[in-house]
């Protein structure tokens, strides 16, 4: 099985930052890696798929990179709305989770 | 628009059993793979299980697999989720979800439906 580990496991920030999660994976998954955005209460939100590729809808201030082994989700200047937990998601051998970085203030 | 919308949870006693269904709207439900993920109270997600479209392709995490039973009623636009000998560790929040092909990745997701197992 594919282990996704995930740092910071949280981390505190303010608005206007700019925040760098990252995801390593156990063994190489090529590009199938997806972030994901959940808030409290709620279903978690496809930010990017394909290591890169910004889901339609989602402000341009997030961005993925990474191929193989290591993976970054990046959000260039921290907004209100993004406090929340972000997930990494690798979909080459069916579907692992990574634990998850709580972005709070 | 895209709705799934889950339902079929509850308080459930150790070793018993469950059906979760999640209801599909707003796009070709046949076209679409589907999954089911979980979330423990205050853990992360976990995957549990997908069905490609046909059903012809089922696959399991290795957590539940034996006692969890994923499957489809295309002319429902349905998707259960069959639990048997629950355990306390099987509460939590079981979204549906559906699948993107080729990427894998999970676009829309339903609201969850909590379960709770508890004597």
């Amino acid at each position: 099985d594919i282990q996704m580990t995930q740092s910071p496991s949280s981390l505190s920030a303010s608005v206007g930052d700019r925040v760098t999660i990252t995801c390593r994976a156990s063994h190489s998954i090529s590009s199938f890696l997806n972030w994901y955005q959940q808030k409290p209460g709620r279903a978690p939100k496809l930010l990017i798929y394909a290591a890169s590729t910004l889901e339609s809808g989602v402000p341009a201030r997030f961005s993925g990179s990474g191929s193989g082994t290591h993976f970054t989700l990046t959000i260039s200047s921290l907004q209100p709305e993004d406090f929340a937990t972000y997930y990494c998601q690798q979909t080459y051998t069916t579907v692992t989770f990574g634990g998850g970085t709580r972005v709070d203030i | 628009q895209v709705h799934l919308v889950e339902s079929g949870g509850g308080l459930v006693k150790p070793g018993g059993s469950l059906r979760l269904s999640c209801v599909a709207s707003g796009f070709t439900f046949s076209d679409y793979y589907m999954t089911w993920v979980r979330q423990a109270p205050g853990k992360g997600l976990e995957w549990l299980s997908y069905i490609s479209n046909t059903a012809v392709t089922i696959y399991y995490a290795d957590s539940v697999k034996g006692r969890f039973t994923i499957s489809r009623d295309n002319a429902k636009n349905s998707l259960y989720l069959d639990i048997d000998s629950l355990r306390a560790e099987d509460t939590a929040v079981y979204y549906c979800a559906r699948r993107v092909a080729i990427r894998g990745s999970f676009d829309y997701w339903g609201q969850g439906t909590l379960v709770t197992v508890s004597s």
